[in-house]
């Protein structure tokens, strides 16, 4: 069964650090893309990170960037999401998701997805 | 970057009835790559549909995909209890990847 479990959600003051982890099981984890989504209480979903099968290509969105780091282990079969300078409106669910798709197309897409860790920013 | 505009906001059918969700791309993207995915209250969001239109594994008949440059959409055909959840668009045509606002399913 492909399981992503994510950790290291937490109450933490603005300007503070974290780091979230998701441990993978049921599928090789070394052949995806993975990525970070987020969502707000109550609010959409905001696309966060991708790290490439090797982490030799990384991508951000805008607002994280030069903030956050995502990196992986392939050996631990575990990604992070290291978060530094955190701010309020960093105060969200941070779903950890695998790419699959069809490369040689440009299809992509988010499955499965982990069942997401709570970081509240707040003082 | 590329802005999708989901509607209506909120939906309110029967069931049995007929959805019809609406989103709606700020620059033409190809139907290669658009997404969406279903929220249920609680749980993480469940791909539904890849490349505009092709079901994901397991996904039920009822629910089909269709558009392409700026207009897209998501029909359920025949609404069930169970499809009542939040349905997001995703584009994945460059970086930043981005999702809709959302679309909430209410079955009355």
């Amino acid at each position: 069964e492909v399981q992503l479990v994510e950790s290291g959600g937490g109450l933490v003051q603005p300007g503070g650090s974290l780091r979230l982890s998701c441990a993978v099981s049921g599928f090789a984890f070394s052949n995806y893309w993975m990525s970070w989504v987020r969502q707000a209480p109550g609010k959409g979903l905001e696309w966060v990170a991708n790290i490439w099968k090797d982490g030799s290509e990384i991508y951000y969105v805008d607002s994280v960037k030069g903030r956050f780091t995502i990196s992986r282990d392939n050996a631990k079969n575990t990604l992070y999401l290291q978060m530094n300078s955190l701010r309020a409106e960093d105060t969200a669910v941070y779903y950890c998701a695998r790419v699959d798709g069809i490369p040689s197309t440009g299809i992509w897409w988010l499955d499965p997805w982990g069942q997401g860790t709570l970081v509240t920013v707040s003082s | 970057e590329v802005v999708l505009t989901q509607s209506p906001a909120t939906l309110s059918l029967s069931p049995g009835e007929r959805a019809t969700l609406s989103c709606r791309a700020s620059q033409g993207i190809s139907s290669t790559y658009l997404g969406w995915y279903q929220q249920r209250p609680g749980q993480p969001p469940r791909l539904l549909i890849y490349a505009a239109s092709s079901r994901a594994t397991g996904i039920p008949d009822r629910f089909s995909g269709g558009g392409s440059g700026t207009d897209f959409t998501l029909t359920i055909s025949r609404l069930e209890p169970e499809d009542s959840a939040v349905y997001y668009c995703h584009q994945y045509s460059g970086s930043p990847w981005t999702f809709g606002q959302g679309t909430k399913v209410e079955i009355k």
